[in-house]
């Protein structure tokens, strides 16, 4: 079975703070990683992608990928109330079809003003 | 138009009935998924199809069907339902099977 671990939380921070959340996988061979956040009731909606080693930045977003590891982690800075959800990492695993995607549980960020 | 687009957004049915969930988008993907998720669960795959043909079958229950009338469109017909499947059902598109999904609003659905 292809795993994907997060914490699930909630981890909660103070407004302007640095949020940081964690994910692992199984699948050594996986090739591609998503950051998801989705709001109470609201569907995911896609926040970032990596693929390579190393970090990638998008805004107050930042995404970093150890494959040796096997981990991978999305940085949020300047945390705003706005940013409180959960946040779904999900890994395109080798094998099969290239199509599917593991989700983890979701980590349930709060930010306090 | 970047959007993934599902009606209803809500359905209330009866253990007997026979509804049918609609998902279109037109963002030229060729990849379109139903998903379905539980509270507080994460999404879980039900079907893909891959330019229009069934790719993906995740053992799911034939009270559920899909149907792909064309690369925009993507349907899931719903029949004797359980009160267990009641929950948010979500379509998603993608370009490729390296991009992440464009998932539409869901439907919420209640089986009563």
């Amino acid at each position: 079975q292809k795993e994907v671990e997060q914490n699930s939380g909630p981890l909660s921070v103070p407004e302007g703070a640095i949020a940081s959340l964690n994910c692992t996988y199984s699948d050594r061979g996986s090739q591609s990683f998503f950051w998801y956040r989705q709001y109470s009731g609201k569907s995911p909606e896609l926040i970032m992608f990596i693929y390579s080693n190393g970090d990638k930045e998008d805004g107050r977003f930042t995404a970093q990928l150890n494959k040796a590891s096997q981990y991978v982690s999305l940085l949020i800075r300047d945390s705003q109330p706005s940013d409180s959800a959960t946040y779904l990492c999900a890994v395109r695993p080798s094998g099969g079809s290239n199509y599917k995607l593991t989700f983890g549980k979701g980590t349930l960020l709060t930010v306090n003003p | 138009d970047t959007e993934v687009t599902q009606t209803p957004k809500h359905l209330v049915m009866g253990m007997t009935n026979k509804k049918s969930l609609k998902c279109e988008q037109h963002m030229g993907h060729r990849a379109m998924y139903w998903y379905k998720q539980k509270a507080k669960k994460p999404p879980e795959l039900m079907f893909v199809y891959s330019y229009e043909k069934l790719s993906i079958n995740e053992s799911v229950p034939s009270r559920f069907s899909p149907e792909c009338p064309n690369s925009s469109l993507l349907n899931l017909h719903l029949h004797a339902l359980q009160p267990e499947d009641s929950a948010l059902y979500l379509c998603a598109s993608s370009q490729r099977p390296n991009y992440g999904y464009t998932f539409g609003s869901g439907t919420r659905l209640t089986v009563v």
